[in-house]
């Protein structure tokens, strides 16, 4: 299985974009890569989920690059509510996950 | 709207007691799974299930074990319990392929 890799911590103003970047060099082929934001008390929720290049939904927007080998999740515009632990997943056969440890997002005023 | 519910939220149990955590899903899932989650290392998984009365192990299965007997019931037994059990455990559901993992809210448990 992958092993992922990404930032224990970022700290962000408001309104900027932030880009958090998760390594995961044994990406298999079949493998898809997914991100979850968890919030105190809450368990994780599903933000997006990728294969390949670009992917974009309502709140975020997913980068892949052609060898698969990292991702990197942009939050456009944070707000203090994006304030959350993010945490990068790689996804192979049979629904076996590999979390990463997750990156602390501080959003300040 | 879509429900991973737990038993507990927060449990208290003592060194060497058998431990229950229940998982229910209402959305007709083939996928459970648990997982426990500590400060540092992330979430990590146990065991999952992909189908009634199946179960693999995950990264971490020794000193527990798992049971589902019913498709929406997913259930972690801790069969003597120690303190480095002592985690946040969290259940999650998925439907076939690759689909997005819904999340419990966890069960804190602490074994003194």
């Amino acid at each position: 299985l992958a092993k992922t890799t990404q930032p224990i911590s970022m700290d962000s103003y408001e309104g900027q974009e932030v880009n958090i970047t998760c390594s995961h060099n044994n990406i298999a082929t079949n493998d898809y890569i997914t991100w979850y934001q968890q919030f105190p008390s809450q368990g994780p929720r599903f933000i997006i989920q990728g294969y390949k290049t670009k992917v974009t939904n309502e709140v975020a927007s997913l980068f892949i690059p052609a060898d698969r080998k990292s991702s990197t999740l942009s939050l456009p515009r944070v707000s203090l509510s994006d304030t959350a632990v993010y945490y990068c997943s790689v996804s192979g056969g049979y629904q076996k996950v590999t979390f990463g440890i997750g990156t602390k997002l501080q959003v300040i005023p | 709207d879509v429900k991973v519910t737990q038993s507990s939220r927060y449990l208290v149990k003592r060194t060497g007691e058998k431990v229950f955590l229940e998982c229910v899903q209402d959305m007709d899932h083939e996928n459970m799974f648990w997982y426990r989650q500590d400060p540092g290392l992330g979430l990590r998984l146990i065991y999952f299930s992909y189908d009634v009365k199946m179960k693999e192990k995950g990264d971490i299965p020794e000193g527990y074990s798992v049971s589902r007997e019913k498709k929406e019931r997913f259930s972690l037994i801790l069969e003597s319990a120690s303190t480095n059990q002592t985690s946040m455990y969290l259940c999650a559901s998925s439907g076939r392929g690759l689909d997005e993992q819904f999340f419990g809210p966890g069960t804190r448990l602490t074994v003194l």
